[in-house]
């Protein structure tokens, strides 16, 4: 256990669904980063951020995503209308801003839409 | 999109043999670092190693990276069925200030009893 923690960690949804998830950080890290890992790939980065501000988007992340961090603690990610290509697991890691530049994962959420 | 490919995509080894796999990557790095994910799970750091250093170790880890040939290796000495999971290298690009992490394919290892 990491210290990351990540609700739910399965989703089953119906194409056009909202969806909504959320990532604990380690409470003394104030980096929060977004992945999304497809089957048999590596993650790839979605967004990331610097206390409550979000400073990185991926070109992945299209419109209908969205991510907070309200007062720099717990993030939510959002994705509205889902579509079958959306099915994923979606990681979530924190670091703590000074180095080592270590990230520590959540265990994910793996989302299915049907 | 991935950063780099990973070499081989799966090993199948023996309980006490060593396993290796490898890294490329195509631009500059900061540092380069390994993790490990057990089969849908979440990743676990392994060892993190600059781009000014050339080995390191930890436990029975060894890492070496090669700048000049963008490559990396990750060795696993005397391995155990624990060590059965996917193994990623992740680049940390120059210039980049947010640390994002651009993982490699993977490889899939097998350690048998």
């Amino acid at each position: 256990d990491t210290g990351v923690s990540q609700d739910p960690r399965h989703k089953i949804t119906k194409r056009g669904q909202n969806v909504t998830f959320r990532c604990d950080p380690i409470s003394e890290h104030n980096r929060l980063y977004w992945y999304r890992q497809t089957l048999g790939q590596g993650p790839e980065f979605l967004t990331y951020f610097q206390n409550e501000a979000q400073l990185e988007k991926s070109r992945l992340l299209s419109d209908r995503f969205s991510a907070e961090r309200p007062k720099g603690s717990f993030s939510t990610l959002e994705i509205q209308r889902t579509e079958q290509g959306d099915s994923a697991m979606y990681l979530c890691a924190s670091r703590q801003g000074q180095a080592p530049d270590i990230q520590y994962f959540g265990a994910g959420t793996r989302l299915s839409v049907l | 999109s991935q950063q780099g490919e990973e070499d081989p995509q799966a090993l199948s080894i023996q309980e006490g043999e060593n396993a290796t796999m490898n890294c490329s990557y195509k631009t500059s790095i900061n540092n380069l670092q390994w993790y490990r994910q057990n089969s849908g799970r979440g990743l676990v750091h392994l060892i993190l190693i600059r781009s000014n250093e050339r080995e390191k170790h930890s436990g029975r880890l060894r890492v070496t990276l090669d700048t000049s040939k963008k490559s990396s290796s990750l060795l696993i000495t005397a391995s155990r069925a624990a060590d059965t999971a996917s193994y990623f290298c992740a680049t940390v690009l120059m210039n980049t200030g947010f640390q994002k992490l651009v993982f490699g394919t993977g490889t899939r290892l097998l350690v048998s009893p």
